[in-house]
């Protein structure tokens, strides 16, 4: 299986903060991965797919990056809804596997 | 809207079985695979399998493989994810979502508990 690894595991941040997490995969998955964001109770949301694509009504303010192993999602300037739980998934070989989540919390 | 709605929250004891269901809507229910998901308590995201509806062509998580059944019933466009025998550690939250790229739809989840 492809592990995929975020760090970190919980960020601290304020509102309007510049952030990244970064998600790294044990092998090679080219541009296959997405990023979800999950809210306590709540049902995940995808954000981003093939690495950089925004999904239709997702703000702008949220971007990713990379390719092979190594990718990042930022948020340019964080809104008190973006304080949530993110996921990495890879989805170029079975299992898809997901990232072990980013607690993004307000300081 | 496209939406996938999934069967309600279940208590089971150890040993029973249990089938969950997701049913779509507002799309070609063939045109896509679907995807089940876990998440235990407090715990993040598993992938546990997929399966292509048209032909049921399933793919299975390792960890997942023999734990549990996928399958669909293409009539009445509906997903389903089977326990033939439930063990405490099922105790989850699972998610269906269809396959586009990456997961782009979910359904809300059905809580699965199981205590004795």
């Amino acid at each position: 299986d492809i592990q995929m690894t975020q760090s970190p595991s919980t960020l601290s941040a304020s509102v309007g903060d510049r952030v990244t997490i970064t998600c790294r995969a044990s092998q090679s998955i080219s541009s296959r991965l997405a990023w979800y964001q999950q809210k306590p109770g709540k049902v995940p949301k995808m954000l981003i797919y093939r690495a950089s694509i925004l999904e239709s009504g997702v703000p702008s303010r949220f971007s990713g990056s990379g390719s092979g192993t190594e990718f990042t999602l930022t948020i340019s300037s964080l809104q008190p809804d973006d304080f949530a739980t993110y996921y990495c998934q890879q989805y170029d070989s079975y299992p898809d596997t997901f990232g072990q989540g980013t607690k993004l919390e307000i300081k | 809207e496209v939406q996938l709605v999934q069967s309600g929250a279940e208590v089971k004891k150890p040993g029973e079985s249990l089938k969950i269901s997701c049913k779509v809507s507002a799309y070609s229910f063939t045109r896509y695979w679907i995807a089940w998901v876990r998440q235990m308590p407090g715990k993040g995201l598993e992938w546990m399998g997929v399966i292509y509806p048209p032909d049921s062509d399933t793919t299975y998580s390792p960890s997942f493989q023999g734990q549990v059944t996928i399958s669909v019933d293409k009539s009445i466009n509906t997903a389903y994810l089977q326990w033939s025998s439930l063990k405490a550690s099922d105790t989850a939250m699972y998610y269906c979502a269809r396959l586009n790229n990456a997961l782009d739809i979910w359904g809300q989840g059905t809580m699965v508990t199981v205590s004795s």
